[in-house]
Formats: C-alpha cells, sequence, structure tokens
C-alpha cells in the first residue's frame, strides 16, 4: 500500500517569512496529492490540491510542486501570517476514475512567530 | 450549502458498550469516506464507499467495527463492544461525482471510552 512521509514535523517561522513543508510518497500509481489544514479542535480542511499531470500550483500565498519521478511535493507559505499557524498534513491517491482513500503524512506543526 | 455533518459530536461511554457514529455527506456527493485520528496513527482510512457500496474495508481495525451507508444522505459506524483504545476522533468525508478525488471533511465525532 501507499506510504507517506512528511517533514518536518514542527516548523518554527517568523511572521512574514516563508515555510516549506516537504512529502515523500511510495506508490507510483499514486495522481493526487492534497493538502488539509487542521486548526485545533476543527476538522481537516482542503487547501489546496495537485494532480499528476501538472509540476506546479499556485493560489494566492500558497503553492504546492510535484516531482513525479521523486516521487515527492512539497507545499510553500509565502509572508505567513499569525491565522497560518497549524497542524498541515499532506496526502496521497490515486485520484482516477473512481474514489479513493487518502493515505496521510503525519502532519507538520507550523508555528508562526510574532 | 452544508457541509458533511455528524453526530453526536462528542460521546463518552463505558467499555464494553456498543457506539454508533452518524454521518450525513454534502449533498449530491456520492462517495463517503470514515477515516480515524489519533496522536499516535495520524489520520487513518477506515473504510470507504462509493455509491453506497462499500469499495474498501482494509483499514478497519477489528471485526468490532462495522460500517453501512443505506442510502446516498445516512452512513453509521458502529463499534461493539468498545474498548479504551477506541478512543479518537472519527472524521466522515464525502466527495463529489464529477471530483471524486477531492474530500470535504464532517466536524469529526470525539470518541472517549472509559
Amino acid at each position: 500500500g501507499e506510504n507517506v512521509e512528511q517533514h518536518p514535523s514542527t516548523l518554527s517561522v517568523q511572521e512574514g517569512d516563508s515555510a516549506v513543508i516537504k512529502c515523500t510518497y511510495s506508490d507510483s500509481a499514486s495522481n493526487y496529492f492534497p493538502w488539509y489544514k487542521q486548526e485545533l479542535g476543527k476538522r481537516p480542511q482542503l487547501i489546496i490540491d495537485i494532480r499528476s499531470n501538472v509540476g506546479e500550483k499556485k493560489d494566492q500565498r500558497i503553492a504546492v510542486t510535484l516531482n513525479k519521478t521523486a516521487k515527492h511535493f512539497s507545499l510553500h507559505i509565502t509572508e505567513t501570517q499569525p491565522e497560518d499557524s497549524a497542524v498541515y498534513f499532506c496526502a496521497a491517491s490515486w485520484g482516477g476514475g473512481g474514489a479513493d482513500g487518502l493515505t496521510f503524512g503525519k502532519g507538520t506543526h507550523l508555528i508562526i512567530q510574532p | 450549502d452544508a457541509g458533511v455533518i455528524q453526530s453526536p459530536r462528542h460521546e463518552v461511554t463505558e467499555m464494553g458498550q456498543e457506539v454508533t457514529l452518524r454521518c450525513k455527506p454534502i449533498s449530491g456527493h456520492n462517495s463517503l469516506f470514515w477515516y480515524r485520528q489519533t496522536m499516535m496513527r495520524g489520520l487513518e482510512l477506515l473504510i470507504y464507499f462509493n455509491n453506497n457500496v462499500p469499495i474498501d474495508d482494509s483499514g478497519m481495525p477489528e471485526d468490532r467495527f462495522s460500517a453501512k451507508m443505506p442510502n446516498a444522505s445516512f452512513s453509521t459506524l458502529k463499534i461493539q463492544p468498545s474498548e479504551p483504545r477506541d478512543s479518537a476522533v472519527y472524521f466522515c468525508a464525502s466527495s463529489p461525482r464529477d471530483r471524486t478525488y477531492e474530500q470535504y471533511f464532517g466536524p469529526g465525532t470525539r470518541l472517549t471510552v472509559t
């Protein structure tokens, strides 16, 4: 089955600086890579995703890059703000024509220092 | 537009008791997923349904766990008998017909088994 590794487990950055979270996956058949943000006591919320036919996707201050050859993908947050503080999870799935369950990384606790 | 609805939000029960968690997916979504979140194991897929049919239940930890989806707008996850190690947050998620890979999570049920 799929295995997703996520690093670092904790990341502390100064407000206004950039944050990068990295994930690797094991199953070359995986084609869909979402990122979820989870605030304390809340549900995971989908913030951005990428499919294997593109190498990069951007949405305002967040971007995701994918390297299918190396089987790794990354989340980039620029100009970090206090409200970016949360736990971020990467995930992978087949993402083909039918539904498929997500395999999650263990999460990164992002702390934005004022 | 209402999101995924789960009930109860909190459940405290004694070991050996039966527990039933409930989920109403987003209207029009045809895939439904049950996940469990713990500090030790992170977010794990338990089972998922497509068009009310169970597709993959390989994540269900033991025979004590069962899930049903009698119609497109309702699903249950039952634990019988419950054990302290079942204590976790249980999330339900659903995905739309035209983007089966995008999963939207409910608020979760925090289960405590004493």
